[in-house]
């Protein structure tokens, strides 16, 4: 079945620090989401991802969409103690109504 | 978006019990999904139900362990069966009122003693 792995596991680092992380799908997507979740809370839907190549931003997000549809990153230019928990991609393949399949997840540790 | 209710938000079951997990949405939505997160894990699709229809179930998830029901479009329940510790687990509720992007309910976390 389809398969989306994400690295690192996790990453820790200074607030201030930039932090990245990749999403790899096993199989061609028709888009990619991003979702957050805080430390005791429920995924939160940051962004959508549709065509090759795209890439798009929300402050100090950016959200980069493969050429092939089967891999994205999210980079966080400076981080901020806010930007705490784990952040997950989710894939859409083409005529499975909606459904998601969610990576593996990178939990964000900063600190000050 | 969408707010979405759910209940109990945990519970302590004995082994061979069965649990029911309620999901409240405040508008009508067509799809629900149901998942399963392990505490430190990512999120597993257990199914998606649709008004009016069977539910669907993900490879390794079975109607009798996991009885799903959806009378109406703002509400799901989930049916956690003959639980055992392993089904100890966050059991989250999402739906997808705009196709794409889905919104999810504050989970329930299960422990099974």
């Amino acid at each position: 079945g389809q398969q989306v792995m994400q690295i690192p596991q996790y990453q820790h680092v200074q607030e201030g620090e930039d932090f990245t992380t990749y999403c790899n799908s096993s199989t061609t997507l028709s888009n990619i989401q991003w979702y957050k979740q805080r430390p005791g809370g429920h995924p939160v839907f940051l962004i959508q991802l549709v065509k090759s190549g795209e890439v798009k931003k929300q402050k100090r997000l950016t959200f980069q969409f493969g050429e092939a549809k089967k891999n994205s990153s999210l980079h966080i230019t400076a981080t901020q103690t806010t930007d705490v928990g784990t952040y997950f991609c989710a894939g859409q393949v083409d005529g499975t109504a909606s459904k998601l399949t969610f990576g593996t997840g990178t939990r964000l540790q900063v600190t000050l | 978006s969408a707010v979405i209710s759910q209940k109990p938000s945990r519970d302590i079951c004995q082994r061979g019990t069965s649990l029911t997990i309620q999901c409240q949405v405040d508008s009508q939505v067509t799809m629900m999904f149901w998942y399963r997160q392990q505490p430190g894990q990512s999120l597993t699709l257990i199914a998606t139900a649709n008004q009016g229809s069977e539910a669907t179930y993900e490879s390794g998830f079975v109607i009798d362990k996991f009885p799903i029901s959806r009378p109406n479009l703002t509400f799901s329940t989930l049916t956690v069966s003959n639980m055992s510790p392993e089904d100890s687990s966050i059991y989250l509720c999402s739906v997808g009122p705009f196709s794409y992007e889905q919104y999810f309910g504050p989970g329930t976390r299960l422990t099974v003693t």
